[in-house]
């Protein structure tokens, strides 16, 4: 089973607003990663997290702030956004961080977030 | 510094045809992994291969096979007799081992299959 889920599939939230999105693996998986996708863009890197601990920070703005509460959990939150912050973020997780075929990163669905 | 270059922005075909989405890598690392990713309309990416640099060995997979090549440092990807259900934005990436956890996405291909 290589699934990575995410809830909500859609947000809308206004530029006020606090709100999480929330991504879960129940592969063993021990890295998981934040990425915001722009329409017709690739996926940027966000965060990454390798054995619960922040281990990636891409020099993301504080309105955004990652928690991984445990081994299968990943938690976006999000707070004071901005119409350009709209975008599509997708949730990834890949056994370790690095080394043989176990750094293969699988994806969710992603949330498709608009901020008004 | 690691860069992944596909030229192809957008590829039209008709079913049945073959069409390869190439891929041009860049890195100064020794070891390295590139992978290939589709994200169909639906949005969540899909993983369809990772070769490591010490492997240059070809792929096929169904209708799928990969083109490694060191020496031009590109991974082309075909796909044989293609079907509407290839229709998605595929997506070439690398991640270096002295750079673990951070893969560099090409711009994508857009492969459009037409009936």
């Amino acid at each position: 089973d290589t699934e990575v889920t995410q809830t909500p599939k859609h947000l809308v939230m206004g530029m006020t607003n606090k709100k999480s999105l929330k991504c879960e693996q129940h592969m063993g998986h021990r890295a998981m990663y934040w990425y915001k996708q722009k329409a017709k863009k690739p996926p940027e890197l966000m965060f990454v997290y390798s054995y619960e601990k922040l281990s990636i920070n891409e020099s993301v703005p504080s309105r955004f702030s990652p928690e991984c509460p445990n081994s299968s959990l990943l938690n976006l939150h999000l707070h004071a956004l901005q119409p350009e912050d709209s975008a599509l973020y997708l949730c990834a997780s890949s056994q370790v961080l690095a080394g043989d075929s176990g750094d293969t990163q699988y994806f969710g669905p992603g949330t498709r977030l608009t901020v008004l | 510094a690691q860069k992944v270059t596909q030229a192809q922005t957008e590829i039209s075909v008709v079913e049945k045809e073959d069409v390869t989405l190439d891929c041009v890598y860049e890195t100064r690392d020794t070891t390295y992994y590139l992978f290939w990713y589709k994200q169909p309309p639906s949005g969540e990416l899909v993983f369809l291969i990772r070769r490591n640099s010490f492997d240059e060995q070809n792929e096929i997979s169904g209708r799928y096979s990969w083109n490694f090549q060191k020496s031009t440092s590109s991974f082309n990807f075909t796909i044989t007799a293609s079907q509407v259900v290839d229709s998605a934005v595929y997506f070439c990436a690398l991640s270096e081992n002295n750079n673990a956890g951070k893969s560099t996405f090409g711009d994508g291909t857009t492969l459009t299959v037409k009936p």
